[in-house]
C-alpha cells in the first residue's frame, strides 16, 4: 500500500524558509511516477506547486517559481519541498502526493494524483 | 494561469443527481481528456474519484461519472447519498506543463 507522510515546522516567521518532507512507503520514488506538492489556505481550494519526475527534472507554478525548490533523497525514499520569503498567504495545509503522467517525445503529461498525504498545517505568523 | 471555474455549490435531495461543471480553456480541458476529479471532506486529503475525464478508480462508486464537451468537464453523481456531502474538484493538465484546479464545489444532500 503506498503511503506519503508529509512533515515540518508547522509554524515559520514572516520571510523567512518554509521546508518540508514527504517521506513514501509501499513504493520506491524512483519507480517511474511523478511526485508533487498541492496547498491548501484555510477555507479555499487546492493550488498545484510543483512536481518532480523520474529523471528528476522540476515543474513549478508559475506563480510560485522564484520562491520554490522540490528536491528528492532516494535513499530515503522521501522528497522535499523549499519554500523562500514566506508571507501570511503561505499559511496552508501543505499536501504531497503521488503524480501519474506519461511522456511523448519530449513533453510531459500530468495525469492524476492517486495517493495523497494526510496534510501539514503550516502557520506563517511572526 | 487562471484555476478552472467550478460553481461554488451545488445541492440536491437523496436519490436524485447532480453535475458540477469545471470550465477551462482550450489551453487545458479542452485540449487534453486528462481532467481528474477528487472529492474532500473537512479536514481530510482529498481522494481521487475520477480520471482522465471519465475513468473511475477501482472501488469508487458507479454513481459517480465523469464527461467532457468542449472546455467544459462534468462530474455527475446519480442516486446522491447523504455520504456524499463533501467538496469536489476539478483538475487539469495545462500545456507548459502545469496542473490546474477548480475552485471547488461545495455539495450539499438536503
Amino acid at each position: 500500500q503506498v503511503q506519503l507522510q508529509e512533515s515540518g515546522l508547522g509554524l515559520v516567521k514572516p520571510s523567512e524558509t518554509l521546508s518540508l518532507i514527504c517521506k513514501v512507503s509501499g513504493y520506491s520514488v524512483t519507480n517511474g511516477y511523478l511526485w508533487g506538492w498541492i496547498r491548501q489556505p484555510p477555507g479555499k481550494g487546492l493550488e498545484w506547486i510543483a512536481s518532480l519526475d523520474p529523471g528528476w527534472r522540476t515543474h513549478y507554478n508559475p506563480s510560485l517559481k522564484s520562491r520554490v525548490t522540490m528536491s528528492v533523497d532516494t535513499s530515503k525514499n522521501q522528497f522535499s519541498l523549499s519554500l523562500t520569503s514566506v508571507t501570511a498567504a503561505d499559511t496552508a495545509v501543505y499536501y504531497c502526493a503521488r503524480l501519474a503522467h506519461d511522456v511523448r517525445g519530449s513533453e510531459t503529461f500530468f495525469y492524476h494524483f492517486d495517493y495523497w498525504g494526510l496534510g501539514a498545517l503550516v502557520t506563517v505568523s511572526s | 494561469q487562471s484555476a478552472l471555474t467550478q460553481p461554488a455549490s451545488v445541492s440536491g435531495s437523496p436519490g436524485q443527481s447532480i453535475t458540477i461543471s469545471c470550465t477551462g480553456t482550450s489551453s487545458d480541458v479542452g485540449t487534453y481528456d486528462l481532467v481528474s476529479w477528487y472529492q474532500q471532506y473537512p479536514g481530510k486529503a482529498p481522494k481521487l474519484i475520477i480520471f482522465e475525464v471519465s475513468k473511475r478508480p477501482s472501488g469508487v462508486s458507479y454513481r459517480f461519472s465523469g464527461s467532457k464537451s468542449g472546455n467544459t468537464a462534468s462530474l455527475t453523481i446519480s442516486g446522491l447519498q447523504a455520504e456524499d456531502e463533501a467538496d469536489y474538484y476539478c483538475c487539469s493538465h495545462e500545456g507548459r506543463p502545469t496542473v490546474l484546479f477548480g475552485g471547488g464545489t461545495r455539495l450539499t444532500v438536503l
